[in-house]
């Protein structure tokens, strides 16, 4: 299994513009989430999917959509990036029931600068 | 709302010595406990986590933590630090939920660099 896998590993991008992060994972896993990393301020939430077809805003939601359109493929899109949106994305999928005992496990990363 | 402090954005041993990673946290129901590792450009990896039952969890690389819930705390420790183990530590905790609500979201403390000295 190649587990949580994410691309671009890096990229460049320029105020206003707009791309897509991309996650898979092949370990059918229910739940995916995304992540960013800021310097000391750990990782918080920006979206999750409980399941394909249904997803809900995280912590940060705020320039970031999602969509889940199949169980293994998890896309964060920014519509019109901003220097805010600097900064290292994560992405991870753990298995149900749900309750929060649950291990998650995160993809490699992707650096993201905006200038 | 559930929150999580880690004491030390930076700790530094000398090679051999106890590593304590101090973490403390704030929930309104019990919660899971965990502690992510992340060592440098890559992602997060699980070293241990708190569930329910024997509040001393043993993990990966010879760490383990102690949950105490009277001084909401869970702090990692490893009795001897090896030079691998320079990397970001995370400490986060996930609201248990009986309906099934929590979805395993976590709220993740601020991180403690561990510097391994020789």
């Amino acid at each position: 299994n190649a587990g949580v896998t994410q691309t671009p590993k890096f990229q460049v991008l320029k105020t206003g513009q707009s791309m897509t992060l991309q996650c898979a994972q092949d370990m059918n896993h229910e739940y995916m989430s995304w992540y960013r990393q800021d310097p000391g301020m750990g990782l918080r939430l920006i979206h999750y999917s409980v399941g394909a077809g249904i997803t809900d805003q995280g912590e940060v939601p705020n320039g970031y959509n999602v969509s889940r359109s199949t169980t293994e493929d998890f896309p964060l899109r920014l519509l019109s990036a901003a220097p805010s949106q600097t900064s290292v994305y994560f992405c991870a999928s753990s298995t149900g029931p749900g309750r929060g005992q649950e291990t998650q496990y995160f993809g490699p990363g992707t650096r993201l600068l905006v200038l | 709302a559930q929150s999580v402090t880690q004491l030390g954005s930076h700790v530094s041993v000398s090679e051999g010595a106890l590593v304590l990673l101090r973490c403390n946290y704030s929930s309104s129901v019990p919660p899971y406990l965990f502690w992510y590792v992340q060592y440098p450009n890559q992602g997060l990896q699980l070293l241990l986590k708190y569930t329910t039952g024997a509040t001393l969890v043993k993990g990966i690389n010879g760490f383990e933590a102690e949950f105490k819930k009277s001084e909401t705390s869970f702090h990692l420790t490893k009795p001897s630090a090896h030079m691998s183990d320079a990397a970001e530590y995370f400490c986060a905790v996930s609201k248990q939920s009986a309906g099934g609500t929590s979805y395993g979201k976590l709220t993740f403390g601020q991180g403690t660099i561990l510097t391994v000295h020789p």
